[in-house]
C-alpha cells in the first residue's frame, strides 16, 4: 500500500493568517494517463468528509479560492491563504492513483 | 442532485456478517464513469482513520482492500440503483462509521455515513 504522511498533525492558527499542510506519499502519484490523483478533504465534527481539491490543484465546486493545492510526484501541499472560523476541522490528503486508495492520518486545524 | 444513503444495522455481534446498502439517487449505476465504493472511519489513536474497503466500477470491475479482501464482498443491484457491501466475521475493532462514496470523472460525493457498533 502507498503510505500517506501528513504534517503537522495539529495546526493551531490565527484567524486571518495563512496555514499550510504537507502531504508526502511513499510512491509517486503520477498515473500513466499523465494525471496525478491527489485530493484534499475537510471534515467537520459529525459530518462526512468533503473534497476540496482534486488532481493536486483543482478546486471542487463551491470551494473558496482561499484554498489552493500544489505539488507533484510525492510531495504535496494544501494552503489556506487567510483562515476563517469555518475552516476548523480535520484535513486529509488522499491518493487515488494506486489501489487501495489511501488517506493521510489527518491534520487537525483549530483556532488559537 | 446526487445523493447517497447508507442503511443497515447499527449493532452487530462479534463473528456476525455485516450487510450495508447504499441507495443512490440522481444518477444511474449503469452510466459510464459511475463508480461507487465504501470507506470506513474507525478509531485509531490519536484520531480517526479513513480506510477504503471496496469499490465497484462502472465497467463491473471490483477492487477490495488487500488486508480485508477475505472478508468483503461488494455487489451492484442496478434495478434498485443500490450497492451492497458485506463484511464477514465482524470484530469490535471494526466499530466505526461506514460511508458510501461516489467517484465520477470529476465528482466525489459521500453519504452521511452509518455508525456500526460491534459488541456482544
Amino acid at each position: 500500500d502507498v503510505v500517506m504522511t501528513q504534517s503537522p498533525l495539529s495546526l493551531p492558527v490565527t484567524l486571518g493568517q495563512p496555514a499550510s499542510i504537507s502531504c508526502r506519499s511513499s510512491q509517486s502519484l503520477l498515473y500513466s494517463d499523465g494525471d496525478t490523483y491527489l485530493a484534499w478533504f475537510h471534515q467537520r465534527p459529525g459530518q462526512s468528509p468533503r473534497r476540496l481539491i482534486y488532481k493536486v490543484s483543482n478546486r471542487d465546486s463551491g470551494v473558496p479560492d482561499r484554498f489552493s493545492g500544489s505539488g507533484s510526484g510525492t510531495d504535496f501541499t494544501l494552503k489556506i491563504s487567510k483562515v476563517e472560523a469555518e475552516d476548523v476541522g480535520i484535513y486529509y490528503c488522499m491518493q487515488g492513483t494506486h489501489w487501495p486508495q489511501m488517506f493521510g492520518q489527518g491534520t487537525k486545524v483549530e483556532i488559537k | 442532485q446526487i445523493t447517497l444513503k447508507e442503511s443497515g444495522p447499527s449493532l452487530v455481534k462479534p463473528t456476525q456478517t455485516l450487510t450495508l446498502t447504499c441507495t443512490v439517487s440522481g444518477l444511474s449505476l449503469t452510466s459510464t464513469d459511475v463508480n461507487v465504493g465504501w470507506v470506513r472511519q474507525i478509531r485509531q489513536p490519536p484520531g480517526k482513520a479513513l480506510e477504503w474497503l471496496a469499490i465497484s466500477y462502472w465497467d463491473d470491475d471490483k477492487r477490495y482492500s488487500p488486508s480485508l479482501k477475505n472478508r468483503l464482498s461488494i455487489t451492484k443491484d442496478t434495478s434498485k440503483n443500490q450497492v451492497v457491501l458485506t463484511m464477514s466475521n465482524m470484530d469490535p475493532v471494526d466499530t466505526g462509521t461506514y460511508y458510501c462514496v461516489y467517484q465520477g470523472l470529476i465528482d466525489d460525493i459521500w453519504g452521511q455515513g452509518i455508525l456500526v457498533t460491534v459488541s456482544s
